[in-house]
């Protein structure tokens, strides 16, 4: 079945830390992946995607690459700020055009400044 | 262009009343995702429409909830007979039909927040 795992929180890390946010997937088929992130009061935003092995994909400071050798999709920012407090969600799908996501339990950051 | 549109933002019931959740996607989107976010927990899955069509249901509790996506109108996410295990936020994504390289991008609403005392 399709399943995503993501570690858990919350992580507090003051401003400018590196971030880190595992996240590994069960699959079958050819997944897209996802991070999204959701701001308080808010619904989800997506942050960044990758449709294929070894896709990066990048926004706003975040990266994460698609490994399909070890199943994984971690989170990295270099220097994170207060603004980047939220819950971070990471997803897949079936690999298809259109269809449900799956997603993992998300993971609260908060940044101290 | 509006974004997803979720009305209402917060919802009470008491125990045994309907909920009526509605949800208009953005413009140009024919395709429609409710999810539903436990306290503490990720999204989980409930249904897939597109206009007068359910496509995938498998996510929906098999009584007291039904979703539709009519020709006109916002789609609607029904519960029936409320019980305190259905409060949660209720969310609502669209997408657009596929075209080149889009990749299943969906656009969520801000939610409906479903508290049922």
């Amino acid at each position: 079945g399709n399943s995503v795992t993501q570690m858990e929180g919350p992580v507090t890390l003051s401003e400018e830390a590196f971030l880190t946010i595992n996240c590994t997937y069960t699959a079958t088929g050819y997944p897209s992946l996802f991070w999204y992130v959701q701001y308080p009061g808010e619904g989800l935003q997506l942050l960044l995607k990758a449709t294929k092995a070894d896709d990066k994909g990048s926004n706003k400071g975040f990266e994460a690459t698609y490994r399909k050798e070890t199943t994984s999709f971690h989170l990295e920012k270099g220097s994170v700020q207060v603004s980047d407090s939220a819950v971070y969600f990471c997803a897949l799908d079936r690999g298809s055009t259109l269809g449900r996501l799956y997603f993992g339990r998300g993971t609260q950051l908060t940044v101290w400044p | 262009n509006a974004g997803v549109m979720q009305n209402p933002r917060h919802l009470v019931r008491r125990r045994g009343q309907e909920a009526r959740l509605r949800c208009s996607p953005m413009k140009g989107h024919s395709h429609v995702y409710w999810y539903r976010q436990l306290p503490e927990e990720g999204l989980k899955f409930m249904v897939y429409l597109q206009k007068e069509n359910i496509i995938d249901e498998s996510g929906m509790p098999k009584e007291r909830f039904s979703a539709e996506f009519p020709k006109e109108g916002p789609s609607i996410l029904r519960i029936q007979q409320v019980v305190r295990g259905d409060s949660a936020a209720y969310f609502c994504a669209s997408s657009p039909p596929p075209q080149g390289g889009t990749k299943n991008i969906q656009y969520f609403g801000a939610g409906t927040r479903l508290s049922v005392l």
